[in-house]
């Protein structure tokens, strides 16, 4: 059973702080995405890792940063965290490039920026 | 323009009736479809996979029309437990395994 899971349900920061959101899976896949979702504007892609060490941009990349030193962890790094970042953070996995693969989620963070 | 485009409802439904929604999407060279379901503030989960002959999973029939670039789905004998926000995905071939997602569509089956 493919596992997703995220290091915090719930957080709450300062404006200005650094916030670090881990997520791991336990099934070898090579791609790993990073999400958040707003209400009206759904899943919106902030980055993703084909491999270790590789990352790409999404469609809102600004504010953010991304590593991916092993397989089965991708992290998504908030250098000042700012109001509007307060959002759902959704991270994900998905095998390969497999046109049918199924891509899971983890529960999801729900960051609060205060 | 929104790549993948849908209703977001909420479609009201009366349990046992018959919903259908669709969605579409701007992309002619997309390769794969998908239906998300999504319930309360829970993570998204692959419903269906949509292929090009159209297919069915129980009460769900998911079809697929190319030269109109839209998917349905229709869910029949609706059970209260089909409450949720319907996600509709698309793949590019080219994309790296990057899925595209619309908004969703909420469904609310009622007593």
């Amino acid at each position: 059973d493919v596992k997703v899971t995220q290091s915090s349900r719930y957080l709450v920061k300062r404006t200005g702080e650094k916030v670090f959101l881990e997520c791991v899976q336990d099934m070898d896949h090579e791609n790993m995405f990073w999400y958040r979702q707003d209400p009206g504007l759904g899943l919106r892609l902030i980055y993703f890792s084909y491999d270790v060490k590789m990352k790409e941009k999404g469609d809102i990349p600004e504010g953010y940063s991304v590593s991916r030193e092993k397989k089965e962890r991708f992290s998504l790094i908030l250098e000042s965290a700012s109001t509007n970042q307060t959002s759902m953070y959704l991270c994900a996995s998905r095998p390969g490039t497999g046109r049918f693969d199924e891509q899971y989620f983890g529960p999801g963070t729900r960051l609060t920026v205060t | 323009r929104k790549e993948v485009e849908q209703d977001p409802g909420p479609f009201n439904v009366p349990e046992g009736a018959t919903v259908a929604f669709n969605c579409t999407y701007s992309n002619s060279a997309s390769q794969s479809f998908f239906w998300y379901r999504q319930d309360c503030r829970k993570e998204p989960k692959l419903l269906m996979s949509v292929y090009s002959s159209g297919n069915e999973d129980g009460r769900f029939t998911a079809q697929l029309n190319r030269a109109s670039q839209y998917i349905s789905l229709l869910i029949r004998d609706s059970k209260l437990s089909d409450s949720a926000t319907y996600l509709c995905v698309v793949n590019h071939h080219d994309s790296w395994g990057k899925l595209q997602f619309g908004a969703g569509t909420q469904v609310v089956v009622t007593p």
